[in-house]
């Protein structure tokens, strides 16, 4: 069936490092969603990307969609100790709302 | 606006016993899901409901998974003859649309079985 991969598990840097995190989908997508989920929190929608090469940026966040449409990245500029806890991807099964997340990528950022 | 909010946020019951987990979607929102999150994973379908009826139900586990939608808005999921391993977090969400838009997640529903 249809897999979402997250690489990395976990990362942990210091303080205005940047980090970014990887998602591969094993089938095309028609989008891809990304949610942050802060350690005890429920996942929060932080963006979608519909357009084959698309590239969105939230301030110090900056998501892309591959060519394929079969992969994503997520990469944060300077991170802050506010940017801790674990970003998922997650792509629709062939476009319904039925959404398939990865394993997530846990952020952990050193003051 | 209110957001989705789910009763109760923890339930800890018996192996064995039935158990009732509600939903409250946010008001006008047509599609409402289920997931179950695990400690380290991402949350992982169970059913999806556009309007009153299950759209897709292939996520649940097994017949002691049930859930309902009567009236097109809250939701109920109901667990039979429960086991130690459905102990998770279970996570509702619900979106204003159809198809595969963003949804938004309520606090979720911590049932540990004993």
């Amino acid at each position: 069936g249809q897999q979402v991969m997250q690489i990395p598990q976990y990362q942990h840097v210091q303080e205005g490092e940047d980090f970014t995190t990887y998602c591969n989908s094993s089938t095309t997508l028609s989008n891809i969603q990304w949610y942050k989920q802060r350690p005890g929190g429920h996942p929060v929608f932080l963006i979608q990307l519909v357009k084959s090469g698309e590239v969105k940026k939230q301030k110090r966040l900056t998501f892309q969609f591959g060519e394929a449409k079969k992969n994503s990245s997520l990469h944060i500029t300077a991170t802050q100790t506010t940017d801790v806890g674990t970003y998922f991807c997650a792509g629709p099964k062939s476009n319904t709302g039925k959404l398939i997340f990865g394993q997530g990528t846990t952020l952990q950022v050193k003051p | 606006g209110a957001g989705v909010s789910q009763t109760p946020s923890n339930k800890v019951t018996e192996k064995g016993k039935y158990v009732e987990l509600r939903c409250d979607p946010i008001s006008g929102h047509t599609a409402l899901y289920w997931y179950r999150q695990s400690l380290g994973q991402g949350p992982e379908f169970l059913i999806y409901f556009q309007g009153t009826g299950a759209a897709d139900d292939s996520g649940l586990p097994n017949d002691r998974f049930f859930a309902v939608r009567p009236e097109g808005s809250v939701s109920t999921l109901k667990i039979q003859r429960t086991e130690r391993g459905d102990s998770a977090v279970y996570l509702c969400a619900s979106s204003p649309g159809t198809g595969a838009s963003e949804q938004y997640f309520g606090p979720g529903t911590r049932l540990t079985v004993t």
